[in-house]
């Protein structure tokens, strides 16, 4: 099975500082990873998605990287805020990308603080 | 746009009970499926539906069950509740998108708001 290993587990920062998420996946055949965020209550939300060809892929102050050769991931937050405050989970979403073979990580638990 | 709807958010079920969690989308997508959330875990598969009245096994499908009439709607049955079964339950759906020319892909899967199942 497709393994996607997230670290730190939890992690907390001030706001306005920035940090960085990680995700090592071993993912065979690659086809896609996403980035889901996550609000305790509710359901995960996406935020990106990285395909084989790219290497850096930006939505608002969050910017995802992708390590094809070292099968890293990272996410990275810039200037957080408290709406910051949520888990973090790193998918493989299977071959194709189809889902029927999802991978979830347990995800990055984020505490922004004034 | 409601997106994806779960009914109900919260739920207590006895030992040995059944009960049946809702799960509607309005957004015309053809994959649905049903995931399982507990403590220190990713989210796991439990069960899958490609379109109207087709459906498979995910990851951890023991214990329960789904059909697929429509496409708007996606409903997971537990048959005999375990206290194995507490977990919070999502239910997501996506779509393919692209076509000639541009290739086809899978869209981001759009979750519900979840149920919190207590087996008591």
């Amino acid at each position: 099975k497709n393994q996607v290993e997230q670290s730190p587990q939890s992690l907390i920062i001030l706001e306005g500082k920035n940090c960085t998420l990680q995700c090592n996946y071993t993912v065979s055949p690659f086809s896609n990873l996403r980035w889901y965020k996550q609000d305790t209550g509710r359901g995960p939300v996406s935020l990106t998605i990285m395909t084989f060809s790219e290497n850096t892929k930006s939505n608002g102050r969050y910017t995802a990287t992708l390590d094809a050769d070292t099968k890293q991931s990272s996410l990275h937050i810039t200037a957080s805020q408290l709406s910051d405050s949520a888990s973090y989970i790193c998918v493989d979403p299977g071959k194709g990308g189809g889902y029927q073979k999802v991978t979830f990580g347990i995800g990055t638990k984020l505490q922004v603080i004034p | 746009n409601a997106g994806v709807t779960q009914t109900p958010k919260f739920q207590v079920l006895k030992t040995g009970q059944s009960m049946t969690l809702q799960c509607a989308q309005d957004m015309n997508h053809e994959y649905m499926s049903w995931y399982r959330q507990d403590p220190g875990m990713g989210l796991r598969l439990i069960h899958y539906s490609v379109g109207a009245g087709i459906t498979d096994q995910g990851e951890v499908p023991n214990g329960y069950n789904v059909s697929r009439s429509t496409t708007e709607d996606f409903p997971l049955r537990l048959l005999s509740a375990a206290p194995s079964q507490t977990s919070v339950y999502f239910c997501a759906s996506s779509s393919d998108v692209g076509g000639r020319g541009q290739g086809v892909r899978r869209t981001e899967a759009f979750f519900g708001q979840g149920t919190r199942l207590t087996v008591v």
